[in-house]
């Protein structure tokens, strides 16, 4: 079966400081993936999204970047984080007729 | 432009009580619809789907939803409603042909359950 792997689970960075946040699927190939960022009461941003090795289309412009190294890695990177950037980040895949499934998050807090 | 609105932020209803939590979606194209619930601090859990047909769908843990075309809704019911379904709901719009498979979201609604 399927499984979707975010890390760490929790970060705390200081404003100006690098990042770098995987996702990893396992049990499929060539999926679909997506970065979204959770801010209280505004529902899920849709960051990223790749449909394949080195694909990356932006969603919003902003202070973040995204990779997809191999076929079942996700980054999500930034050379200088800013307050603004704290959240909750998920990862979701997409394996067929336009389902996406997501991983357990990662909760960015920036200080 | 496409949109999701769940108008109610935040719904508290009695354990055993019936739930219905509201919707609506504008969208140009013919729209498939997604219920997620979110427990505090976990991932998006996949509650049911609808792609086309039967316009009731049922889903995991007693939820069904139905889809009214004429009404632009894509509302969530459950009967009964137990204490651990208090959690934050997330309805969810794609479009057949659209970009990447890309979902909208509504911004949530927080169900408080009472005993």
């Amino acid at each position: 079966s399927q499984t979707i792997h975010q890390w760490p689970a929790t970060l705390v960075q200081p404003v100006g400081s690098p990042l770098s946040l995987e996702c990893t699927v396992e049990g499929t190939s060539n999926p679909n993936l997506y970065w979204y960022r959770q801010a209280a009461g505004r529902g899920l941003q849709l960051l990223f999204y790749s449909v394949g090795i080195g694909q990356i289309s932006s969603e919003v412009p902003q202070n973040l970047s995204a990779s997809r190294p191999q076929d079942r890695q996700f980054i999500l990177s930034s050379k200088k984080l800013l307050l603004s950037d704290s959240g909750f980040y998920l990862c979701a895949w997409m394996p067929s007729r336009y389902e996406q499934f997501f991983g357990p998050g990662t909760r960015l807090t920036v200080l | 432009a496409q949109s999701v609105t769940q108008p109610d932020i935040h719904i508290t209803v009695s354990e055993g009580a019936s739930l219905e939590l509201r919707c609506n979606y504008s969208y140009g194209a013919t729209p498939y619809l997604f219920w997620y619930v979110q427990s505090p601090g976990q991932g998006l859990q996949l509650l049911l789907k609808y792609f086309s047909g039967d316009t009731l769908v049922q889903g995991i843990k007693g939820f069904e939803a139905e889809f009214k075309r004429s009404q632009s809704s894509f509302n969530l019911r459950k009967p009964s409603v137990h204490w651990s379904d208090a959690a934050e709901y997330f309805c969810a719009v794609g479009a057949y042909g659209g970009s990447q498979g890309n979902l909208i979201f509504g911004k949530g609604t927080k169900l408080s359950v009472k005993p």
